[in-house]
Order: structure tokens, then C-alpha cells, then sequence
């Protein structure tokens, strides 16, 4: 169990660039999330994978936002024209099927708009 | 709408005492789960215990403990003789919904608890 990781872990660009992240899961985990945290404030739920599906995206997902998982293992959360609100911390998480399974997080990236 | 209450924005606790971190929730789904996560200064968000809505017993890890009060819809969590290692940021968390549902976490908003030797 390698731990879920996430590259990389901070990233600071100007305003209207376009960002890539990476989260790879733990190997034998099915289930992938992606959260943002600002400061002083809990994650908020962005996005959720089972597998390479797409199952649900909330509302904070702006069409500025994409994500996608495209083998089942591995995914990207892009943002394109990103603004100073885009400032935060992304985490990934990811978990084995099982409602009480816990999502194990990784370190984050931080993104730092300028 | 499903919601995490932590009230108490900051704690300090003395080095070997036992200290309690208040959390309560609100749904209206009768299948739901707890989940107690740590995140130090570092950033990365540690899990510590978890608590099913079904389960008839508190959930134990070592010394973390969850108090379940189904009724009163709390789950405080309770780290007993505390380390100065336990100082971090200890959010609650719930999932609702049973074994289809998409188990998204909802967080509260933190207690950062600081651990004085």
C-alpha cells in the first residue's frame, strides 16, 4: 500500500492559465474523489469516479473544470482560464467499494493563483 | 440538507490528559457513517475512526473513541491520553446512504486542537 499521490504538490500560476493535476490512487482502489479545501474550512466534495465513470460531479464543478479517469486508475482534474476564487488545496482520495470503507487522502496540491 | 456542526474552533488539551471534540450531524437517511479524520500542519488528512449509523456499539482505534449518540444525532470523538503529536486539525465527516450511494464525504468546518506538554 503505497498511498495515494498527487502531483504536484503546489502550483502557482497567473490568472487565466490553464492547470493539470494528477491523483493516482491506491492500486486496488475502484472508487476516486476529488475535493477542495480552502483555508480554514473543511474538503467540499467536487467530483467522483468508479471506475473510469464519471458517476456524479457537484455544482461547485464549474464547465471550467474537467476531470477524467480514463483507464480506471490514474486521473487528471484540469482547470482552464483559472481565477484567484480557483486558490485552494485539491485533494484526491480514493477507497475500495464498501459504504463503510474509508477514503484515504493524499498530500494535496496546493494551487496559488496570481 | 446534511450537515456536519463542529462548534468548538480551537482546543487545548494538557499532555496525557483525555479530550473530547464535539461533533453533530444532520440527515434524514436512516443508512449513514461518521468518519473522524486528522490533518496536521502538513496538510495531509489522516483517517482515524469510523462509526456506522447501524452499528450498535462505539467505534474504538486505539486511543480514539467515538461517542455515538444516535438520538442526538452527536459523534464526538475522544482521544485519551494525549500526545503532543495530536496537535493538528480534526474534522468530522459524514457519508449517507448505503452500499449504492456515491459515499461522498461531507466535512464540518474543523477543530484545531493543540496539545500543551
Amino acid at each position: 500500500d503505497t498511498g495515494v499521490s498527487q502531483n504536484p504538490r503546489h502550483k502557482i500560476t497567473k490568472r487565466g492559465q490553464n492547470v493539470t493535476f494528477r491523483c493516482d490512487p491506491i492500486s486496488e482502489h475502484n472508487r476516486l474523489y476529488w475535493y477542495r479545501q480552502t483555508l480554514g474550512q473543511g474538503p467540499e466534495f467536487l467530483t467522483y469516479f468508479q471506475n473510469e465513470a464519471q458517476l456524479e460531479k457537484s455544482r461547485l464543478l464549474s464547465d471550467r473544470f474537467s476531470a477524467e479517469r480514463p483507464k480506471g486508475s490514474f486521473s487528471t482534474l484540469e482547470i482552464q482560464r483559472t481565477e484567484q476564487g480557483d486558490s485552494a488545496m485539491y485533494l484526491c482520495a480514493s477507497s475500495p467499494g464498501g459504504s463503510n470503507q474509508p477514503q484515504h487522502f493524499g498530500d494535496g496540491t496546493r494551487l496559488s493563483i496570481l | 440538507a446534511q450537515k456536519i456542526t463542529q462548534t468548538q474552533p480551537g482546543m487545548f488539551v494538557q499532555e496525557k490528559e483525555a479530550v473530547t471534540l464535539d461533533c453533530t450531524y444532520d440527515t434524514s437517511d436512516p443508512s449513514y457513517g461518521l468518519f473522524w479524520y486528522k490533518q496536521p500542519s502538513s496538510g495531509e488528512m489522516i483517517f482515524l475512526i469510523y462509526q456506522g449509523s447501524y452499528d450498535q456499539q462505539n467505534a474504538t482505534e486505539g486511543r480514539y473513541s467515538l461517542n455515538f449518540q444516535k438520538a442526538r444525532k452527536s459523534a464526538n470523538l475522544v482521544i485519551s491520553a494525549s500526545q503532543l503529536g495530536d496537535s493538528a486539525m480534526y474534522f468530522c465527516a459524514m457519508r449517507e446512504g448505503g452500499g449504492g450511494a456515491t459515499n461522498k464525504l461531507i466535512f464540518g468546518t474543523g477543530t484545531l486542537l493543540a496539545v500543551q506538554p
